[in-house]
């Protein structure tokens, strides 16, 4: 059964520190993984991902997917309040994106 | 163009109702995707249409729900006889081609059903 787990599930941390969160998958023949960031109601993109090893970067946000191990991971450096929100994973498998509970984050000032 | 648009914003509704939510993809857009987000949860997948036709249903729950896309551009979601559980957020995304393309989400209908 295709799965996608995220870890932690709630992050809390003050402005200025550096977070990673997690994303580990189970799907069969596996196309992209996305990263999204969801403050109210409707997700926004971050990342898209398909080859191991290649970090992609925009501003204090970075992510890479190991496609060896089956996972990945979005890196949010110097924090900031704006940055709380539910960070969502979710991997492509084919037409279907399976996403993760994801990850409640936090930032206190 | 503006972004994906979803109407109503809130939608409540008394067990047994039938409703319907709207999607308004990004124009140019031939896929389009209906989840439904349920508190604490990520987004649900319920149905991927390519064009006019429903590329892949799988996701849809039971027989009640359904949805159309009759001109290969705006979308239905149709829910008949609803339950208390069918209250969640419902989701439409669009992207360019499908596929690993990527989904562009609309700010959802949220769904009371009392």
């Amino acid at each position: 059964e295709d799965k996608v787990v995220q870890s932690p599930l709630s992050l809390v941390v003050h402005e200025g520190d550096t977070v990673t969160l997690n994303c580990s998958y189970e799907v069969t023949n596996f196309r992209s993984l996305l990263w999204y960031k969801q403050e109210k109601k409707a997700p926004t993109f971050l990342f898209m991902l398909t080859s191991s090893g290649i970090e992609k970067k925009s501003g204090r946000l970075s992510s890479i997917l190991d496609k060896k191990e089956l996972f990945s991971i979005l890196n949010i450096t110097a924090t900031q309040t704006g940055d709380s929100a539910i960070y969502l994973c979710a991997v492509a498998p084919g037409n279907q994106f399976y996403f993760g509970t994801g990850t409640s984050l936090t930032v206190i000032p | 163009g503006a972004g994906v648009s979803q109407t109503p914003s809130n939608k409540v509704t008394e067990k047994g109702k039938y409703v319907e939510l709207r999607c308004d993809p990004i124009s140019g857009h031939t896929a389009l995707y209906w989840y439904r987000q349920s508190l604490g949860q990520g987004p649900e997948f319920l149905i991927y249409f390519q064009g006019t036709g429903a590329a892949d249903d799988s996701g849809l729950p039971n027989d009640r729900f359904f949805a159309v896309r009759p001109e290969g551009s705006v979308s239905t979601l149709k829910i008949q006889r609803t339950e208390r559980g069918d209250s969640a957020v419902y989701l439409c995304a669009s992207s360019i081609g499908g596929g690993i393309d990527t989904q562009y989400f609309g700010p959802g209908t949220r769904l009371t059903v009392l």
